[in-house]
């Protein structure tokens, strides 16, 4: 089964606009992590931002938000003030604490482009 | 923020030759690693979890005679593609456990390196 959800396969957001990147996941582990990577055309994974599940206030990082809404188990990005260079891959990803074996599982991510 | 290396970036070789990809962490030492792949416009698979001074396990599909990995020190671990195939070809990237970082449940930070892309021709 799909632990990781990522429905859009592409996105379009015009530049200095915010743009929202959709993430649902499946689990039954109390403790786990959500995280967000950007991945490049050169190809090398950038961790963006991290929510854990006991974690009461929603993650931010400079441009980088986490909207988590544990009840329905979706973790969206959103990236606040697109810039051209964020045009690339983002991938949703998951640890399971107790029963993953810490090991981090991805979404079949989501390809922004940032227009002009 | 502690590193992780990869070597060879990318390599090609001949059908039925053996090639093997290295993962350092260059400041921090690393009990667990993890290999992925990563086929064109798709996402990270994970393949194996490779553990120092033990077997790696593998995830369920992956050939473990196919894909031999051994982490015989706390700061490598090496994927060897044996007998490579066209089929082969792909993105493989590791990703080393720093337990120095308690930010992500208690687990340690993860770190990628930068990806070794095989050819096989």
């Amino acid at each position: 089964a799909q632990k990781i959800t990522q429905t859009q396969p592409g996105m379009f957001v015009q530049e200095k606009e915010a743009v929202t990147l959709d993430c649902t996941y499946d689990t039954s582990d109390p403790s786990y992590g959500l995280f967000w990577y950007k991945q490049p055309s050169s190809g090398e994974m950038i961790f963006l931002i991290y929510q854990g599940s006991y974690d009461q206030q929603n993650a931010t990082e400079g441009r980088y938000s986490l909207n988590f809404q544990k009840a329905r188990k979706s973790a969206n990005l959103v990236i606040s003030a697109s810039q051209l260079g964020d045009s690339a891959m983002y991938f949703c990803a998951m640890r399971e604490g107790l029963t993953g074996g810490f090991k981090t599982i991805f979404g079949a991510g989501t390809r922004l482009f940032v227009k002009a | 923020g502690a590193v992780v290396s990869q070597h060879p970036s990318w390599v090609i070789c001949k059908s039925g030759t053996s090639v093997k990809i290295e993962c350092r962490s260059l400041d921090f030492q690393a009990t667990t690693m993890f290999w992925y792949r990563q086929f064109p416009k798709q996402s990270l698979m994970l393949m194996a979890t490779s553990n120092e001074g033990s077997k790696a396990t593998y995830e369920q599909g992956v050939e473990k005679d196919k894909f031999l990995i051994n982490h015989a020190s706390l700061t490598l671990s090496t994927l060897t593609v044996t007998s490579a195939h066209p089929e082969d070809s792909s993105f493989y990237i590791c990703s080393a456990r720093d337990l120095r970082g308690g930010r992500f449940l208690g687990t340690g930070e993860l770190f990628f390196g930068e990806g070794s892309r095989l050819t096989v021709l």
